[in-house]
Formats: structure tokens, sequence, C-alpha cells
């Protein structure tokens, strides 16, 4: 079946260290997206990417850098810049043009420690 | 820029009844407007998808309706569950990046 698989599900990062969140589709999506949730806060966009080898900043883009080499590919690295990592990482897809909805992973936990 | 509100914020109902959640934006040059669930813990279940020409969408006891010229959009859901207990969230798609705008969700609780 065609979907978005992230991974790991649970991510431990220590103080200091960049940490990298695996998003990967197999549904021949041009956009890809990664987005944070935290608690009362909704869905804040992170950074897009529209085609390859391409990716704009979303709205809390700092302390973050994605990369897209590939099509079925869009990790999102979280480095030591970001002073509050802790929160819910979602990636979605979708296809290009208008009519096309959007399809979510489940999700990965980031957790400082 | 598109601002998109849920109301209520949260509800809990007892087995049976039916709901309707609500979903209002604030600028109705939209592409489409979508409906997910989300279960704790979890990502974002796609539930229907309306597209801009569109009133409405049915899947199963869901139906989702769209008002574009009063910029709001209706989630109905039918004899409801405890399985139905989530947060129902709704995105609009607007603007060339057809980014989209979500909403803070409706949290739901159907109780036995």
């Amino acid at each position: 079946d065609g979907g978005i698989t992230q991974s790991p599900k649970y991510l431990f990062r220590k103080e200091g260290q960049n940490v990298t969140l695996s998003c990967e589709q197999n549904l021949n999506h041009d956009a890809m997206y990664w987005y944070r949730q935290d608690p009362g806060q909704g869905l804040r966009l992170i950074y897009y990417s529209q085609i390859v080898n391409d990716f704009q900043k979303g709205d809390i883009a700092e302390g973050y850098s994605v990369s897209r080499e590939k099509k079925e590919s869009f990790p999102l690295t979280v480095t030591s810049a970001q002073k509050n990592p802790t929160a819910f990482y979602l990636c979605a897809s979708r296809g290009q043009g208008g009519p096309y909805g959007y399809t979510f992973g489940s999700g990965t936990r980031l957790t400082v420690v | 820029k598109q601002e998109v509100t849920q109301i209520p914020a949260a509800l809990s109902v007892p087995e049976g009844e039916n709901l309707v959640l609500n979903c209002s934006f604030t600028d109705s040059a939209i592409y489409n407007l979508q409906w997910f669930r989300q279960d704790p813990g979890k990502g974002l279940t796609s539930l229907l998808l309306i597209q801009s020409s569109q009133r409405e969408q049915t899947s199963g006891r869901l139906n989702a309706s769209l008002d574009k010229s009063s910029g709001r959009s209706t989630l109905y859901i039918a004899a409801s569950q405890p399985g139905d207990s989530a947060t129902y969230l709704c995105a609009v798609t607007s603007g060339g990046s057809y980014i989209p705008t979500f909403g803070r969700g409706t949290s739901l609780i159907v109780h036995p």
C-alpha cells in the first residue's frame, strides 16, 4: 500500500545534539511538508518542498534544516540551535496542483533528555 | 492571511447522538478543504476532501459540507460511537503555494 513512513516513532535527544527524522513516501507525490505539533498550539509548518532539490522555510524554520535529494525522501534535522525541540513532528505529502489532498505519516515524538 | 477557526474546541456526548463540528475560514478563495481525524499520539487520517466546486462529500456516517460564500464547513457525524472519540481538524488550502492552513481542532469524546 502507498503511504508515508516516518521513523523513528520515538526519539530522544541530548542537549547540544543534532538529530535527524526520516520521512519516506511511495505515493509519487511532488510536494512534502514538515509540521510541528505542540499541545494547544495546533500544527505549525517548519519546511516544505514542492520539487526535488528545492525547499522553502515555513513559519518556524529556525533551528531546523532539510534536504530533498530524492522525490521519495524529505529528512528533517533538528539542530542544537533549536532550543525547545520537544514536540510531535509530522510529515505530509500531496500531489502537484489544486485538487489533491494531503497524506500524513504517523509522526515522530522527539524528547530532549 | 487565511485563518481557520474550529468550534467547539471540545465536545463530550453520549453514544448515538448526531454531531455537527464547525470550521470557519476568512478567505473564501480556496482550492479545497480537508477534514482529518487524529487519535492521541498518532498522525492525521484523512476523512473527507471537498474541492472548491463541490458542496458536500459523504463517507459512511460522515458528511462534510462547504459554503465558500459564508466561509464555513461542517462535519456531520451520524449515530456517534465511542470509536469516534478523537480530535477532528480541518485544513483549508488556498493561495498559489498550496500550503494548508489548519484549525486547532475539536476534541470529541463519545461515551457509552
